[in-house]
């Protein structure tokens, strides 16, 4: 059964740092694509970034291109990333998600939330 | 960026009625669009990808049609776990992936 579990989420200040992770387990973890999806609360999604199944290709939205960093460990089946410079449009709930090989998301791990509030 | 735009905002309906919803693409992206639906609490789950292909486990009175810039959910007979918000995405030119504002389907 494929899992991915969020976690990281905390209330950080404006301008401040956060790394978030997603342990991913039930399918080969090296063989996809993997992204960030986000939701503010009350509003719709919003693609964030992705990562290729061998982390050498990195995209992201243009809302946080500059300030967040996405990266994958092999060894340990996880997903990362690294948000600086955070502002209060960032405050969702962000969801890690697998890619179905075709730009789709096939699983969904259930988010885990940021709140940039000072 | 490619938009998509999702109407109704709302739609309400009755249990067993047939409901279809659209999506349309500020230009054409053939026919390289999912459909996802999302219960409160819940993370979004995978309906149809490529405009008219199932994913796995869903059931057969979800259907997709489409191509180009003009696209349809249709649920042939509501039962009452469909009402949620659905959300339509296209892949055809990225970054950024896009997703269209949602549909919600509520109870009539």
């Amino acid at each position: 059964e494929v899992q991915l579990v969020e976690s990281g989420g905390v209330v950080v200040q404006p301008g401040g740092s956060l790394r978030l992770s997603c342990a991913a387990s039930g399918f080969i973890f090296d063989d996809y694509t993997m992204h960030w999806v986000r939701q503010a609360p009350g509003r719709g999604l919003e693609w964030v970034s992705l990562i290729s199944w061998d982390g050498g290709s990195t995209y992201y939205a243009d809302s946080v291109k500059g300030r967040f960093s996405i990266s994958r460990d092999k060894s340990k089946k996880s997903l990362y990333l690294q948000m600086n410079n955070l502002r209060t449009e960032d405050t969702a709930l962000y969801y890690c998600a697998k890619d179905m090989a075709m730009r789709y998301f096939d699983f969904w791990g259930r988010g885990t939330l940021v709140t940039v509030s000072s | 960026e490619i938009v998509l735009t999702q109407s109704p905002a709302t739609l309400s309906l009755s249990p067993g009625e047939r409901a279809t919803l659209s999506c349309r693409a500020s230009q054409s992206i053939s026919g390289y669009l999912a459909w996802y639906q999302q219960k409160p609490g819940q993370a979004p789950r995978l309906l149809i990808y490529d405009a008219s292909n199932r994913a796995t486990g869903i059931p057969a009175r979800f259907s997709g049609s489409g191509s180009g810039t003009d696209f349809t959910l249709t649920i042939s007979s509501l039962d009452p776990e469909d009402f949620a918000v659905y959300y339509c995405q296209q892949r055809s030119n990225w970054p950024p992936i896009t997703f269209g504002q949602g549909t919600r389907l509520e109870i009539k």
